[in-house]
């Protein structure tokens, strides 16, 4: 199937622990990012790749590192987890930049910090 | 203060009826886009508007983008229980960040 895969699906862990989540998209798209989403549904882009170069970083704390080893994968790597980075976590892509391509999403990895 | 204002928040329905969701914003938009999220799923993009006053259909859905591009409706006729979700406008103000809407979550009871 052509998709937007994430792993894992959900993630429980402990404050202080460093986590990853990975995301991979077999579409042939040039441009992947980060989304997060928090309990009131609000998503919010943290990270944009396009063909393996960063071009988005919104004010996310450095403890949050993507890391895009070719332009079908898009990782995200998390330290010192804390429990407000308790959130949903979406990876998408699209073709490439430019205002009016939509959007391939992800399913989502769901992180718990406790 | 969100650059996508939807309305409203919550809607819960009876099949069979109708609904309006509504995005607005004081910025222009060069197109704007409608995704519906499921539970457990991430979003899904349902359309794309680019021209000022543009209408599309999909089916029982209906989306107007305004003349000014500035705001963006989605009007469901007859809705029926599969169209339970959150609906979810976007825009790119500038470059390469698609922006959200706060969502308006649906619920159409049977």
């Amino acid at each position: 199937d052509t998709a937007v895969s994430q792993t894992p699906k959900y993630l429980v862990t402990q404050m202080g622990n460093d986590k990853s989540i990975k995301c991979e998209q077999n579409l042939g798209h040039d441009t992947m990012y980060w989304y997060k989403q928090d309990s009131k549904k609000f998503l919010k882009i943290m990270f944009s790749y396009n063909n393996k170069e960063l071009i988005i970083n919104e004010t996310v704390p450095n403890r949050f590192s993507p890391k895009s080893p070719d332009k079908a994968h898009l990782n995200l790597h998390i330290n010192s987890l804390e429990l407000g980075d308790s959130a949903v976590y979406f990876c998408a892509s699209r073709p490439r930049v430019g205002t009016n391509y939509g959007y391939t999403f992800g399913s989502g990895t769901r992180l718990t910090v406790v | 203060t969100q650059l996508l204002e939807q309305s409203p928040q919550f809607l819960s329905i009876q099949e069979g009826e109708n609904l309006t969701v509504y995005c607005n914003s004081s910025s222009v938009f060069s197109s704007l886009q409608w995704y519906r999220q499921e539970p457990g799923e991430g979003p899904v993009l349902l359309v794309t508007v680019v021209t000022g006053g543009e209408v599309k259909k999909l089916k029982r859905l209906t989306f107007q983008f305004g003349d000014a591009r500035k705001d963006s409706s989605l009007h469901i006729t007859a809705a029926q229980p599969g169209d339970t979700g959150l609906y979810l406008c976007a825009g790119n103000p500038a470059g390469n960040k698609l922006t959200f809407g706060g969502g308006t979550r649906v619920l159409v009871k049977p």
